[in-house]
């Protein structure tokens, strides 16, 4: 079946504007993570959805950031005004549930370049 | 919270083992992944082990847990150019009421000829 997928793969954006990422998680997982890469570094939790609700946001770096979810499916995450420091690969990843034994699947991810 | 730490670089001639380490630091951690990611692509679970397990072998991949260090292994044997990534070790850690997975800078692995 079809795996997570992510949109837009790339996306170059200047300082200051703002920018919609936007995750489509496996069908039927309940649970979705959004986390950062950012260059030479590991990967960065972001936020975490159960359903539509995100009981955590606190690795969210500012409040520039937000992220919903609608649905029980596809979630967004928002950038407002963007800083270069924000430029990153973000990837999302779902799972069937919170639960340690659900393995976290992950999408190709989203390259952001913010100039 | 939890920690997790790699080398950075692995280089290997083809044919030879692989074997990449990883330390965390939360001991409560019940479940430690591999995953690995090729260039311009997500990350791709390659393997897990349960923190009860100290060994788990599959096909060219073999995972050792020294729980009590606090030290995880993988090591794969026969190393191929298509298995040319960034592997990354993360250990899942508790919080809030939710699994959260932690991870390590990643190791990039480089096979030559």
């Amino acid at each position: 079946g079809a795996g997570v997928s992510q949109s837009p793969s790339n996306k170059v954006t200047e300082k200051g504007k703002d920018v919609e990422l936007r995750c489509d998680p496996i069908s039927g997982h309940t649970a979705l993570y959004w986390y950062r890469q950012s260059l030479g570094q590991g990967l960065e939790f972001l936020i975490y959805f159960q359903g539509n609700s995100a009981p955590d946001k606190s690795g969210l770096p500012s409040d520039r950031f937000s992220a919903e979810r609608t649905g029980g499916s596809v979630s967004t995450l928002t950038i407002q005004r963007t800083q270069q420091e924000d430029s990153a690969v973000y990837l999302c990843a779902s799972s069937l549930s919170y639960r340690e034994t659900d393995t976290q699947y992950f999408g190709p991810g989203t390259r952001l370049t913010v100039l | 919270g939890e920690d997790v730490e790699q080398s950075l670089f692995l280089s290997v001639r083809e044919g030879d083992s692989s074997v990449i380490n990883c330390t965390y630091t939360d001991s409560s951690s019940t479940y430690l992944y591999w995953y690995k990611q090729e260039p311009g692509a997500g990350l791709q679970l390659l393997t897990y082990i349960f923190s009860n397990m100290d060994m788990k072998q599959d096909q060219r991949l073999t995972v050792l847990l020294n729980k009590k260090d606090k030290h995880l292994s993988l090591r794969i044997a026969d190393t191929q150019t298509g298995d040319s990534a960034i592997y990354f070790c993360a250990a899942i850690m508790f919080s809030g009421g939710y699994n959260k997975l932690i991870f390590g800078a990643g190791t990039r692995l480089a096979v030559h000829p």
